[in-house]
């Protein structure tokens, strides 16, 4: 099994702020690498895809990059609507994996 | 639009099942599968598995494979999870999900809750 190990776990920062997340896997997955943002109380909405390609609908401050192991998913200029857990998943192989989450707080 | 539509909450006994329905619309429902997710309350995502809405075919996770079914119907493009032998760990929000390779929309969550 994949082990995806997110960091940090909690983040507290100020609007305007550059948010930067990391996930690495625990073997090579390649681009197959995708995060979600989750608000309380609804479902995961997916923002990235492919370790670096935004899905549609999702504002360009977030961004992506990385492949084999390590991964980033960056936010540049925090703002109040952002507040939220973040999570990485593999689809490499089975069975499917997802991090542990980021959750980000505005302070 | 692409929507997932899931079935209502859901309280059962210890030792009960559940079966959680999941209607998707806006897309051709045999071109992606599903995959089926879950969140303890408080926790993070628990993938529980997939079925290829195309052939049936279907990939669960290890520690759930003993008590979990996945099916579909094509002919009302509704995916279904059944849950045998319900413990009170299993009370979570449990999510469906539209995937090709990567999971993109989901569905809004349905509560099941496990308790006497």
């Amino acid at each position: 099994e994949i082990v995806l190990t997110q960091s940090p776990d909690f983040q507290s920062v100020t609007p305007k702020v550059r948010v930067t997340i990391t996930c690495r896997a625990s073997q090579s997955i390649g681009s197959s690498l995708h995060w979600y943002q989750q608000k309380p109380d609804q479902s995961p909405k997916l923002l990235i895809k492919y370790a670096s390609q935004s899905f549609s609908g999702v504002p360009s401050r977030f961004s992506g990059s990385g492949s084999g192991t390590d991964f980033t998913l960056t936010i540049n200029s925090l703002e109040a609507e952002d507040a939220a857990t973040y999570y990485c998943h593999q689809s490499f192989s089975y069975p499917l994996t997802f991090g542990g989450g980021t959750k980000v707080e505005i302070k | 639009q692409v929507q997932l539509v899931q079935s209502g909450a859901e309280v059962k006994k210890p030792g009960a099942s559940v079966k959680v329905s999941c209607k998707a619309s806006g897309y051709t429902f045999t071109t992606y599968g599903i995959s089926w997710v879950r969140q303890a309350p408080g926790q993070g995502l628990e993938w529980m598995g997939w079925i290829n809405t195309y052939d049936g075919n279907t990939n669960y996770a290890q520690k759930l494979q003993a008590r979990v079914t996945l099916t579909s119907d094509t002919s009302t493009t509704t995916a279904y999870m059944e849950l045998r032998s319900l413990r009170s760990d299993d009370t979570a929000v449990y999510y469906c999900a539209r995937r090709s390779s990567e999971v993109d929309y989901w569905g809004q969550g349905t509560l099941v809750t496990v308790s006497s």
